[in-house]
């Protein structure tokens, strides 16, 4: 079966330096991996897509970058944080079907909560 | 692009009560649509998905049903419980062929059950 996860769980970071999340799938191959940011009492933004390895689409202007160096590894860094990246971040991955269209279903981590101070 | 309007919360409710959350949205084509739950301090899990105009999806007592007439996908669950105190998302997938199955998250519902 396939299993996401990622981690830290929690982290708590001063404002301007640097992070990084990761997330790995197991179970799967070649899935789409997305990153989404959950502020606190607001909806889910969707952060970066990817479709392949070094395949990245950024979906907002912002001082977070991501990569996929692996197949089944996604990763969120930024090099030096603002108090406004505060919130929960949740990897997603979906089943990468033929002709590009998406099924539309996620399947979550269990999310990193990052506080900036 | 794709938007959602969901019902506003927090919704709080006795138990066994009945619930509903309105859901609306605008879409490219005919896009699947989805009900995802979110218990407190997790991720993101699937509720319910509907992939057609007129599919009735349901689980763990929640149902909801694509009504393309009204491009609306309410959930609706006859006597809600405390296990089911969760944030509750509506969201369509992009079928607009370049969009990699990306979905559009809606607000958010916070629904708390009382005993």
């Amino acid at each position: 079966s396939q299993t996401i996860h990622q981690w830290p769980a929690t982290l708590v970071q001063p404002v301007g330096s640097p992070l990084s999340l990761e997330c790995t799938v197991e179970g799967t191959s070649n899935p789409n991996l997305y990153w989404y940011r959950q502020a606190a009492g607001r909806g889910l933004q969707l952060l970066f897509y990817s479709v392949g390895i070094g395949q990245i689409s950024s979906e907002v202007p912002q001082n977070l970058s991501a990569s996929r160096p692996q197949d089944r590894q996604f990763i969120l860094s930024s090099k030096k944080l603002l108090l406004s990246d505060s919130g929960f971040y949740l990897c997603a991955w979906s089943v990468a079907p033929a002709g590009g269209l998406g099924t539309g279903e996620l399947f979550f981590g269990e999310g990193s909560r990052l506080t900036v101070l | 692009g794709d938007s959602v309007t969901q019902m506003e919360g927090p919704v709080t409710l006795s138990e066994e009560a009945f619930l509903t959350i309105n859901c609306t949205y605008t879409a490219t084509g005919y896009p699947s649509l989805f009900w995802y739950v979110q218990y407190p301090g997790e991720g993101l899990q699937l509720l319910l998905k509907a992939t057609k105009a007129d599919d009735k999806g349901s689980n763990k007592g929640f149902e909801a049903t694509y009504r393309k007439e009204t491009t609306s996908f309410h959930l609706e669950k006859g006597s809600v419980q405390v296990s089911d105190s969760a944030v509750y998302f509506c969201a369509p997938s992009d079928q607009s062929g370049t969009s990699y199955g990306k979905l559009t998250f809606g607000q958010g519902t916070i629904l708390t059950v009382h005993p």
